[in-house]
């Protein structure tokens, strides 16, 4: 059972564009979410998180979006740069679950100069 | 050093073996996680740590699987007649506790043949 999912394994993106990621999730006991970012051979790294109380979160050229009623969660990347072409994981905690976190499949983005 | 380690980076080994995996997490990182990857998925929890103690194991698989963390530091995953399925790669990550962000080590590649 896939709880947090992501359905494009892989997006190509103009440098300079804007990048959509979407994520969507089935379990509403979800209360906040986080997207990875991950190069081959390295392990993910931390980018954004957005707790369910809010519905946006932008930091830089970063921002993640909440539908909570949609079980949804975007992340969107504006200017797209060749630098961030890697695999993107979205995650998701559940507040009583400590800070186990539940992975969805990734999508690969490539950013073409 | 200043991220996580894990060693060895890979390993190969034949069915039926054992196998340890270990991870250094961050220096005064009290809380840690075990992940494993499979080809083509999103990292899956095996199992947290806070302190010495398992705080949450739900995610091993099946009782081949064992975690320790005597001293509160360094862990060491092991896995006891190896199966072809546990291939994978296997992830570590330490926080400073519950609620803070998590730092992942470059994590193990195993392969049992």
């Amino acid at each position: 059972d896939q709880q947090v999912k992501q359905n494009s394994p892989s997006l190509s993106v103009q440098e300079g564009r804007i990048s959509i990621l979407n994520c969507d999730y089935t379990n509403s006991m979800f209360d906040y979410f986080l997207w990875y970012k991950k190069y081959p051979a390295e392990g993910p790294t931390f980018l954004i998180s957005i707790s369910s109380i809010k519905d946006k979160n932008e930091d830089g050229r970063f921002t993640v979006f909440l539908n909570k009623s949609a079980k949804h969660l975007s992340l969107h990347i504006v200017p797209s740069q060749p630098g961030d072409s890697a695999v993107y994981f979205c995650a998701a905690r559940r507040g009583s679950s400590g800070d186990k976190l539940t992975f969805g499949t990734g999508t690969r983005l490539a950013v073409r100069p | 050093g200043a991220g996580v380690s894990q060693t060895p980076s890979n390993k190969v080994t034949e069915k039926g073996k054992y196998v340890e995996l270990r991870c250094d997490p961050i220096s005064g990182h009290t809380a840690l996680y075990w992940y494993r990857q499979s080809l083509g998925q999103g990292p899956e929890f095996l199992i947290y740590f806070q302190g010495t103690g398992a705080a949450d194991d739900s995610g091993l698989p099946n009782d081949r699987f064992f975690a320790v963390r005597p001293e509160g530091s360094v862990s060491t995953l092991k896995i006891q007649r190896t199966e072809r399925g546990d291939s994978a790669v296997y992830l570590c990550a330490s926080s400073r506790g519950a609620g803070t962000e998590a730092f992942f080590g470059q994590g193990t590649r195993l392969t049992v043949v």
